[in-house]
C-alpha cells in the first residue's frame, strides 16, 4: 500500500501565480483533509472532504479551492499565490468507521516570493 | 471552539529517563484522540489512537492516556532513547470529520 501520496514535495511559485497541490489515498478512505503547518503554529485545517462530491471549509480556507471527484483524490487549489501561503502542506486520509487512525502524506513545502 | 495545548514545548532528557508529555483540550466532546511522531522535514506518523470510551492506549514503551472529563491526555514514554528524538503532536477529533492539533512538544534525548 502506498497509504497517502502527494506530490510535489517542494514547489516555489511567484506572487499571483497559481497551482494546484495533489493528494491521492490507496486505502479507500472516505474522509480526506488539507492541513497547513507553520512554525510554532501545529497544523491548521484548510479544507475538507467526506466523500466524492463533498467537500467542506476548515479553519483556513481563504485563497484555497479544493474539489472531491473521485474517493481517491483531493486536489488544493491555490488560486493567486502570497507570500503568506509559504508553509508546509499535508493531506490526509482516514475511514469514517473502523480503523479510525489518520494517515498523513509526506508534505509539500511551498515557498511564494 | 476546541482548542489543543501541549505543554512542555520542548523537552531535552538523557537516555533512558522515563518522561510525560502533556495535552490538554478545551471541549471534552470528543469522539477520539490520536498521537502522532513527526521527524525533522518529514510527514506525521500515528503513535496512537485513544477512543472516547478508553481510558489508555499501549504500544511498546508508548502509552497514553485519555480523561475526557478533564480534557487532558498524557503520552508516557519509557526508557527514552535517541531515536525517540522527534516533535510529538496530540490531536482531537470532534466530529467534523478532522482532526484539531495542538502546537507540539520537541523532544530531545541526549546519548
Amino acid at each position: 500500500n502506498a497509504g497517502v501520496t502527494q506530490t510535489p514535495k517542494f514547489q516555489v511559485l511567484k506572487t499571483g501565480q497559481s497551482m494546484t497541490l495533489q493528494c491521492a489515498q490507496d486505502m479507500n478512505h472516505e474522509y480526506m483533509s488539507w492541513y497547513r503547518q507553520d512554525p510554532g503554529m501545529g497544523l491548521r485545517l484548510i479544507h475538507y472532504s467526506v466523500g466524492a462530491g463533498i467537500t467542506d471549509q476548515g479553519e483556513v480556507p481563504n485563497g484555497y479551492n479544493v474539489s472531491r471527484s473521485t474517493t481517491e483524490d483531493f486536489p488544493l487549489r491555490l488560486l493567486s499565490a502570497a507570500p503568506s501561503q509559504t508553509s508546509v502542506y499535508f493531506c490526509a486520509s482516514r475511514a469514517p468507521r473502523g480503523q479510525l487512525e489518520a494517515f498523513f502524506g509526506q508534505g509539500t513545502r511551498l515557498t511564494v516570493v | 471552539k476546541q482548542e489543543v495545548t501541549q505543554i512542555p514545548a520542548a523537552l531535552s532528557v538523557p537516555e533512558g529517563e522515563n518522561l510525560v508529555l502533556n495535552c490538554s483540550f478545551t471541549d471534552s466532546a470528543i469522539y477520539n484522540l490520536q498521537w502522532f511522531r513527526q521527524d525533522p522535514g518529514k510527514g506525521l506518523t500515528s503513535l496512537l489512537l485513544i477512543q472516547s470510551s478508553q481510558r489508555e492506549q499501549t504500544s511498546g514503551r508508548l502509552n497514553a492516556s485519555l480523561d475526557k472529563s478533564s480534557g487532558r491526555s498524557t503520552l508516557y514514554i519509557a526508557a527514552s532513547q535517541p531515536g525517540d528524538s522527534a516533535t510529538y503532536l496530540c490531536a482531537v477529533d470532534t466530529g467534523r470529520r478532522a482532526l484539531t492539533f495542538g502546537s507540539g512538544t520537541r523532544l530531545q534525548v541526549q546519548p
